[in-house]
C-alpha cells in the first residue's frame, strides 16, 4: 500500500505567518487522487483541498495546495486563529486508499 | 442539504458483533460510492472499505485489517449505509465515520461519527 508521510507532525504559527506542511508518498500518486482534510477536536474531518489544488466549498482563498508525483504540500498564506486544526492528506490513487498521520497546526 | 447520520455504536465485548448505520439524505444515494473510515482516540484516520454505486454494481472493497470480519452493505430504498462488524477486538475501538465519495475518491461529506468501544 502507499504510505503517506506528513511533516511536521506538529507545528505552531503566529497570526499572519505563512504556513507550509508536506505529504510525501511512498510511490507516485496521480495528483487527481491526492486530497487534504481538516479536522478540529471533537469534529468530523472536512474535505479541504481535493485533487491536489482545488479548494473545497467554503475554504478560504488563503489556502492552497500543490505537488506532483510523491511530493505534495498545503500552504496557508497568512495564518488565522480558525486555521488551528489537524490536516490529513489522503490518496485514492491505488487501493487501499490511505491517509497520512496528520499535521497538527497550533496557534503560537 | 446533504446529511449523513451514523448510529449504532456502543460498548461491546471482545468477540462480539455490532451493526452501524449511516442514514443519508439530500442527494441521490445510488449515484455515489460510500465509505467507512475509523479513528481511534488521538490517532489518525483509517479507511475501512467502500461500496460502489449503482453504475458499478454495488460491489465492495475492504482494508486488510477488517476483510473477512466487516461487511459493508446499503439499503438503496431507504438511502442507508451499513457496517456489520463481527469478531470485534480491542483494537477496533474507535469513532466510526461514514463518508460520501466524489470524483477521484475525495470524501466530500462525512457523518458526525459513532463511537465503538470493545472491552470486557
Amino acid at each position: 500500500q502507499i504510505v503517506l508521510t506528513q511533516s511536521p507532525a506538529i507545528m505552531s504559527a503566529s497570526l499572519g505567518e505563512r504556513v507550509t506542511m508536506t505529504c510525501t508518498a511512498s510511490s507516485s500518486v496521480s495528483s487527481s487522487y491526492l486530497h487534504w482534510y481538516q479536522q478540529k477536536p471533537g469534529s468530523s474531518p472536512k474535505l479541504w483541498i481535493y485533487s491536489t489544488s482545488n479548494l473545497a466549498s467554503g475554504v478560504p482563498a488563503r489556502f492552497s495546495g500543490s505537488g506532483s508525483g510523491t511530493s505534495y504540500s498545503l500552504t496557508i498564506s497568512s495564518m488565522e486563529a480558525e486555521d488551528a486544526a489537524t490536516y490529513y492528506c489522503h490518496q485514492y490513487h491505488r487501493s487501499p486508499p490511505t491517509f497520512g498521520a496528520g499535521t497538527k497546526l497550533e496557534l503560537k | 442539504e446533504v446529511k449523513l447520520v451514523e448510529s449504532g455504536g456502543g460498548l461491546v465485548q471482545p468477540g462480539g458483533s455490532l451493526r452501524l448505520s449511516c442514514a443519508t439524505s439530500g442527494f441521490t444515494f445510488t449515484d455515489y460510492y460510500m465509505s467507512w473510515v475509523r479513528q481511534p482516540p488521538g490517532k489518525a484516520l483509517e479507511w475501512l472499505g467502500f461500496i460502489r454505486n449503482k453504475a458499478n454494481g454495488y460491489t465492495t472493497e475492504y482494508s486488510a485489517s477488517v476483510k473477512g470480519r466487516f461487511t459493508i452493505s446499503r439499503d438503496n430504498s431507504q438511502s442507508i449505509l451499513y457496517l456489520q462488524m463481527n469478531t470485534l477486538r480491542a483494537e477496533d475501538s474507535a469513532t466510526y465515520y461514514c463518508a460520501r465519495d466524489r470524483d477521484w475518491g475525495a470524501m466530500d461529506y462525512w457523518g458526525q461519527g459513532t463511537s465503538v468501544t470493545v472491552s470486557s
